[in-house]
């Protein structure tokens, strides 16, 4: 079974440029989250979507991140313009309903320079 | 908000036991959730304890819970090199919620 797959695994792109990650869940999961970690913070919750509609945004650090997750298999994270502070890895996770494991993707590196 | 305490460094020679610590803040947790990051890649959900349970055991792995000190442990026995990782202590907030808060991660180093 393929896991949660994001893409690109390794982002390196200039301050003012528009950022967008990917994640593709895991086939019949329909809650999905994207995390952010840092070495200051730790693991962030951005937000948190399940079955496509966005339940909490709450973690969403400005106007300048957006997400959207257009149907069961797919989901996007936009940030825009992109800053220096946003460097992190940026991670995908995806469960059902009923379980209680998520299942993490394998992180997307994100440099801003 | 929820918060969850843990130290951010312990270092074991390979075949003591490791003990990692946790504390958090919320009352409501049903779940307690120990998961593994190896380097470059994302968590791994390790274990878990149900909040009325105090212990659970899972071959080398143990995990105690004290709730009502709010503190959660991992015990890893005979550690091996190959348990060198991040392992991240994570409460929910309750029943029904899958929104997890997470500990900043303990980095475990097992010297050969």
């Amino acid at each position: 079974d393929a896991g949660v797959i994001q893409s690109p695994r390794h982002e390196v792109t200039e301050m003012g440029q528009e950022v967008t990650l990917r994640c593709k869940p895991i086939s019949g999961h329909n809650s999905l989250f994207w995390y952010r970690q840092t070495m200051m913070r730790g693991l962030e919750l951005l937000i948190y979507f399940n079955n496509n509609v966005p339940i909490d945004d709450s973690g969403m650090p400005e106007d300048r991140f957006s997400a959207k997750m257009p149907n069961a298999s797919f989901s996007t994270l936009k940030i825009q313009p992109s800053e220096p502070r946003d460097s992190a890895v940026y991670f995908c996770a995806s469960t059902i309903d009923t379980g209680y494991e998520q299942y993490f993707g394998p992180g997307t590196r994100l440099t801003v320079t | 908000g929820e918060d969850v305490e843990q130290s951010l460094f312990l270092s074991v020679r390979e075949g003591d036991s490791s003990v990692i610590n946790c504390t958090y803040t919320d009352s409501s947790s049903t779940y307690l959730y120990w998961y593994k990051q190896e380097p470059g890649a994302g968590l791994q959900l390790l274990t878990y304890i149900f909040s009325n349970m105090d212990m659970k055991q899972d071959q080398r792995l143990t995990v105690l819970l004290n709730k009502k000190d709010k503190h959660l442990s991992l015990r890893i026995a005979d550690t091996q090199t190959g348990d060198s990782a991040i392992y991240f202590c994570a409460d929910d907030s309750g029943a029904g919620s899958y929104q997890l808060t997470f500990g900043k991660g303990t980095k475990l180093s097992v010297i050969p």
